[in-house]
This record gives C-alpha cells, structure tokens and sequence, in this order.
C-alpha cells in the first residue's frame, strides 16, 4: 500500500469550530488531493497541490483552504465547520500525469 | 468538460459468475482510465487501468475493455467471490491531466 496516513480517522466537533485534517505520505509523490465524498455525489475535489506552496481549488472549494509547506504533508482546513461540511475526507497522491492516484483510508467528520 | 456515469448502481452476483460493471465518459480527449475498489470504512484502491492505445487490459481475474468509438469501458470479475464485494468506480483523465473525473460508482453484491 502506498504510504499515505490521515489523522485524525474520527473527529466531531461543532458549528463554527475550525478543523484541520492532515494528510502525510512518504513516497514523495508531487500531487496530493482532497476530496469529500457523501452519499449520491461520489467523490469530489476540494483543493489539490503540485508542489511546495503550490495549489489550486477544486469544485468545492468554499469554507476549506489547504496549506502545503513540505513535500510530505497537506493539510485541510475548515475555517469554521458547518453541517454541511459533515462528511469522509480522503487525501489521495499520485506521482506525475496520468498515473493512478493511491488514497488514504479517510477521516470521518461530524460537525453538530 | 468531462462526465463520468454508471449504467447501474448496484449490481448482485451468485459467488463464482463473472461480474461486468460499467462506465461512460464524455470527453474524447480522455486518455487514461482507471477502476477503483472501494470497501466498506476504508479509502478507494487502484485496480487496474489502461490506456487509450490498448482496448483490453488483464490482470489476476479482472479484465478491463475499452471501447473508444462509443466512450465505453468496463471491469469484468471473472469468478466474483465473496472478497469481491465493495464498491467499484471508474476514473477518467485527460491527457497530460492530473485531474481525474470520477463516476459515481457501483456496489457489488456478492451472494454466497
């Protein structure tokens, strides 16, 4: 399995909390992901990386924001959680284009 | 840009007939494709995949086919077992994309 680990794997909290999920791998890999996925919609991209410093928004982009300042970590963050941010995150990376992204085993959050 | 959906949601097997899930996409410039596993708790993981120059793709009893002319491809389980059971989806890259599009994914049912 590629070395990919999210933490924490379980977290609930409240509206208007800010959350921060991180996501670490150790292969070194150029592009990380984050998505979310719930029930009917599959997975869906909230912001990516394709390198140090650099990343770019997905199509469900507001109220997260991502921060990548080595190679190794992603983190997401929720500015101030929302119900509708309930949901399984999966960081995902992969090495260069058109290669298979490899996940990690996801971080299940609940905002009441 | 691109869609990715499923023909069926769910799909139900007798343990050992072959199992056939399928996938259509939209985009022709689509050049990379890759089937998903999905079980229950942990993160998607990678298959198989196959490339736009190839229209078959074997592995340890999957085979993927690619049918270009319609925007079709499609996984085949031979001797679904049990283990099988989770759910399966495709991805679709651009070519020189780092950016898949996901459908939304088949549950495989697999009775004993």
């Amino acid at each position: 399995d590629a070395g990919i680990t999210q933490s924490p794997r379980h977290k609930v909290t409240e509206t208007g909390t800010p959350v921060t999920l991180r996501c670490h791998q150790t292969e070194n890999h150029r592009y990380m992901y984050w998505y979310r996925q719930d029930p009917g919609h599959g997975l869906r991209l909230i912001h990516y990386s394709y390198g140090v410093k650099d990343t770019d928004k997905g199509e469900v982009s507001d109220g997260y924001s991502v921060s990548r300042s080595k190679t190794e970590d992603f983190l997401l963050t929720l500015e101030s959680a929302t119900s509708s941010q309930t949901s399984v995150y999966f960081c995902a990376i992969t090495s260069e284009m058109s290669q298979p992204q490899h996940f990690g085993d996801g971080t299940r959050l609940s905002i009441l | 840009g691109e869609s990715v959906g499923l023909h069926l949601p769910t799909l139900s097997v007798q343990e050992g007939d072959n199992s056939i899930i399928n996938c259509a996409y939209s985009n022709s410039a689509s050049d990379y494709f890759i089937w998903y596993k999905q079980e229950s708790g942990k993160g998607p993981q990678f298959i198989i995949d196959i490339r736009s120059n190839m229209d078959k793709r074997q592995g340890q009893r999957v085979t993927v086919l690619l049918n270009k002319t319609v925007k079709h491809l499609s996984l085949q389980i031979a001797a679904t077992q049990p283990g099988d059971s989770a759910v399966y989806f495709c991805a679709v890259l651009e070519g020189g994309s780092y950016i898949p599009t996901f459908g939304r994914g088949t549950s495989l049912i697999v009775h004993p």
